[in-house]
């Protein structure tokens, strides 16, 4: 089964904020990330939070992580159209880092 | 800017064909992976790699081969194509930047196998 889940698709209005959601099952996992995808293209490193922290701000970006529930989210301020990406929730596992990926979530900024 | 390079970016063939995937990273990263991207978008962990000479399958079952004779050299390879290999292949590969794991993506490969 997925270790790690998201939900698959978010439309937003430009302007609004965005939250993503993701949950995960591996409760040694030292770090998650947030990936973009922009299309056709490889994925980019957004941000990431250590476990041990409940929060991380960077400009836009806020991750929130919830480690009782294994929950983590990103909120994305004031959604531009450039935002427009898929949105990928990652793990890593031990500590040689194997990066453990969710299945992505696509987000639509409209006008 | 990341420095790793995938190619070739698109590949049309026919079935039966024997491909190679190149990935190189020039950022002297030992840990090196490719993924799997279906249609649908989702990520499948299908090799990794710890450095040279080392190579492991990932979480998703696959019938392509991996090779590591080089630090900066990692490609994938299919032995006979088939429709049913049709995907985009990623290759990623990390390093510890203080307790924090980063990983960089080369752009990716089309694969349409007819």
């Amino acid at each position: 089964g997925e270790d790690v889940e998201q939900s698959l698709f978010l439309s937003v209005r430009e302007g609004d904020s965005s939250v993503i959601n993701c949950t995960y099952t591996d409760s040694s996992s030292t770090y998650l990330y947030w990936y973009k995808q922009e299309p056709g293209a490889g994925l980019q490193l957004l941000t990431y939070i250590f476990s041990n922290m409940d929060m991380k701000q960077d400009q836009r970006l806020t991750v929130l992580l919830n480690k009782k529930d294994k929950h983590l989210s990103l909120r994305i301020a004031d959604t531009q159209t450039g935002d427009s990406a898929i949105y990928f929730c990652a793990e890593s596992m031990g500590s040689w880092g194997k990066l453990q990926f969710g299945a992505g979530t696509q987000v639509v900024v409209t006008p | 800017e990341a420095d790793i390079y995938q190619t070739p970016r698109y590949l049309v063939i026919g079935t039966g064909k024997k491909i190679t995937l190149e990935c190189s990273q020039t950022m002297g990263h030992d840990k090196m992976y490719w993924y799997q991207q279906d249609p649908g978008m989702e990520l499948h962990l299908i090799h990794y790699s710890y450095g040279v000479n080392s190579t492991e399958k990932g979480d998703l079952s696959s019938e392509s081969t991996v090779s590591r004779i080089r630090t900066e050299h990692f490609p994938l390879t299919l032995e006979s194509a088939r429709p049913s290999h049709t995907s985009q292949y990623l290759c990623a590969s990390t390093y510890r930047r203080g307790e924090s794991l980063e990983a960089f993506f080369g752009q990716g490969t089309r694969l349409t196998v007819v």
